[in-house]
């Protein structure tokens, strides 16, 4: 699976939109790239995933370049609640194996 | 809640001893993973099962360490002559069968927080 690089930390102010950039320049045709975060003291939640097209839900907005080699995770108002440790993720979707978490964006929603 | 369940949360062990966790995932999601996570990193994947087989175990997973999910339901995760490096949250995920499988939504549990004296 192709590797990610996140910047350590960033800051939001609440209310704001949470733009959180995630590089990954080797990814391969077949992968996807998926989001998760973790709040303090608990286990990893998912946010959402996408292949080349942007996708939004509930929580969150996906931008994937057209090259496919970068993406931003958009959380449209951020509140005290998300701050948390994000983690980008590239894998292919139907592999068995597992999901490879790296060291993640801290995220830090400041009132 | 993720409907995961992990136990303990927290265990405190003296080095050398023998510790087990315990995750009971979602009922009829028939994978299962375990991971371990250190301070300040994310999480490595130690073992995954398929039902009641272990189909791929990380480099991670010394002899010391041993998982089974018997009944291809709960799983244990078993560490023997724990070692002060072996301080970690153990996290179980699990994931929905069916098409759920390949879009790579796990639930994890809240882990069990491990503290080797």
């Amino acid at each position: 699976d192709a590797k990610t690089t996140q910047p350590p930390s960033m800051d939001c102010a609440e209310g704001r939109a949470a733009n959180l950039p995630c590089n990954h320049s080797t990814i391969s045709g077949n992968e996807y790239v998926y989001w998760y975060r973790q709040i303090h003291s608990q286990g990893p939640q998912y946010i959402i995933h996408g292949l080349k097209n942007n996708e939004t839900n509930e929580m969150a907005s996906l931008i994937i370049t057209e090259d496919r080699k970068s993406s931003t995770l958009i959380l449209p108002h951020a509140t005290l609640r998300d701050t948390a440790v994000y983690y980008c993720i590239v894998r292919v979707a139907h592999n068995n194996n597992d999901m490879r978490f790296g060291a993640g964006t801290r995220l830090t929603v400041k009132p | 809640d993720t409907g995961v369940s992990q136990d303990p949360r927290h265990k405190i062990t003296k080095r050398g001893q023998n510790v087990t966790f315990r995750c009971d995932p979602i009922s009829e999601h028939n994978r299962l993973y375990w991971y371990r996570q250190t301070l300040g990193q994310g999480p490595e994947f130690l073992t995954y099962f398929q039902n009641e087989a272990q189909l791929e175990k990380s480099r991670l997973l010394s002899d010391r360490f041993s998982a089974e999910r018997p009944k291809g339901s709960f799983s244990t995760l078993e560490i023997q002559r724990t070692e002060q490096g072996d301080s970690a949250m153990y996290l179980c995920a699990s994931i929905y069968p069916g098409n759920r499988v390949n879009t790579g939504e796990l639930f994890f549990g809240e882990g069990s927080r491990l503290t080797v004296l």
